[in-house]
């Protein structure tokens, strides 16, 4: 398996853009993790899916922010529209069923606003 | 969740054992502990988790105090390949699945 696929890896854009970050999970994995690492705060758990739906959004800092999973393979997290604050590396990962701990981390996206 | 408590950096010379505490004074009884370690520009990875018992696998040994106020992730025999940010995090169902990373330990494997 390629593990979880992140794209873009490197993202940088101007303030009041809105950015798309995409995610592909590992295949058979039902649990889907969108975090955010940031020096200051370091990683922080922004919303996570189980079976396509979301269960805990509580981490999502704002309306600005927005993620969905429209089927098994894909997720996306948007920024619309974007700050310079919410420059940080964004991970998405995945896992299965009642194995949730065990995590399989992407390679991150790394996003700066300017 | 438990709160964690780990020094932030530590170092270890190359193929000595690498001894990684964890403070977990406030856990309770169906709280597990996992580690989980994070090299450079990389996302983090699992490595471990127990309960109570001492576990070993092809990575590391965790030690669980009797108490469980505190455990330790060894890694037998450290290469360079192991320098990353460890981290100790305590959780169980009831938080669902947030896994609260904290600062962890930065080891630094010298040659």
């Amino acid at each position: 398996d390629a593990g979880v696929i992140q794209s873009p890896r490197h993202e940088v854009t101007e303030m009041g853009q809105e950015v798309t970050l995409r995610c592909k999970p590992i295949s058979g994995h039902d649990y889907l993790f969108w975090y955010r690492q940031t020096m200051m705060r370091g990683l922080e758990l922004l919303i996570y899916f189980n079976n396509n739906v979301p269960i805990d959004d509580s981490g999502m800092p704002e309306d600005r922010f927005s993620a969905k999973m429209p089927n098994a393979s894909f997720s996306t997290l948007k920024i619309q529209p974007s700050e310079p604050r919410d420059s940080a590396v964004y991970f998405c990962a995945s896992s299965f069923g009642g194995v949730f701990y065990e995590q399989y981390f992407g390679p991150g996206t790394r996003l700066t606003v300017t | 969740d438990a709160k964690t408590t780990q020094p932030p950096s530590m170092d270890c010379a190359e193929g000595r054992a690498a001894n990684l505490p964890c403070n977990h004074s406030t856990i309770s009884g169906n709280e597990y502990v996992y580690w989980y370690r994070q090299i450079h520009s990389q996302g983090p990875q699992y490595i471990i988790h127990g309960l109570k018992n001492n576990e070993t696998n092809e990575m590391a040994s965790l030690i669980i105090t009797e108490d469980r106020k505190s455990s330790t992730l060894i890694l037998p025999h450290a290469t360079l390949r192991d320098t990353a940010v460890y981290y100790c995090i305590v959780s169980s169902s009831n938080s669902g699945y947030a896994l609260n990373f904290g600062k962890g330990t930065s080891l630094l494997v010298t040659p």
